[in-house]
């Protein structure tokens, strides 16, 4: 099956930085690469999704980037703040299920 | 409006009892997910129904069996609770069709402790 790597497990960074979260994916046939963000006591939210025909696509201060060949995916958050402040995951799909990485902790310290 | 809902926020239970989780979603979704979230914060699927039909059934216990009376509604209930099922439960709800793309909207979760 999908076997979905993130690194780093813990990001701590100043505000007004940039964060980048990196995942890999095994299985070349997986075709959509959403990443959530959970807040403590809450559900995964969807902040930034990327189709396997996209190279990369960005939404304000929030990016992601795919590589196909080297099947890799990364998240880059520019201008951090306090609030972006979570646990990061990224995950790789072939149809219905999506394979979640191990998520990444972000600390945006003020 | 609340999109995708479960009951019981939190459910603490001793070890051998059967109980269930309630999962409704208004968004008109075809397609509904049980995830398990467990201390380390992984997130697994463990099943998912497409209009009333199993499609998904990871390598779960027997003891966990998934109902869906209709296409929005996922329960899941548990037969002989064991500690180690002590997690947090996500329903999710996507309106997709196999092979495309796949946005998934989760619940608040369910904290289960097993005593």
């Amino acid at each position: 099956g999908e076997n979905v790597e993130q690194h780093p497990s813990t990001l701590s960074v100043q505000e007004g930085d940039s964060a980048v979260i990196k995942c890999t994916y095994s299985d070349s046939a997986s075709n959509y690469f959403p990443w959530y963000k959970q807040e403590l006591g809450k559900g995964p939210q969807l902040i930034i999704d990327i189709r396997s025909n996209v190279g990369e696509k960005k939404d304000q201060r929030i990016a992601v980037t795919l590589n196909k060949t080297a099947k890799h995916f990364s998240l880059h958050i520019t201008e951090t703040q306090p609030e972006d402040s979570a646990v990061y995951f990224c995950a790789a799909s072939i149809g219905y299920a999506l394979n979640f990485g191990k998520g990444t902790s972000l600390l945006v310290t003020p | 409006d609340t999109a995708v809902s479960q009951t019981p926020k939190y459910l603490v239970t001793q070890m051998g009892n059967d109980k269930s989780i309630k999962c409704e979603q208004n968004l008109g979704h075809d397609t509904m997910y049980w995830y398990k979230q467990d201390s380390k914060k992984f997130l697994k699927i463990m099943f998912s129904y497409n209009n009333k039909e199993l499609i998904i059934n990871e390598t779960v216990p027997n003891r966990f069996s998934p109902k869906s009376p209709d296409k929005a509604h996922l329960n899941l209930h548990i037969n002989s609770l064991e500690l180690g099922d002590s997690a947090v439960y996500f329903c999710a709800s996507s309106q997709d069709v196999e092979g495309t793309y796949n946005e998934q909207f989760f619940g608040p979760g369910t904290r289960l402790t097993v005593l």
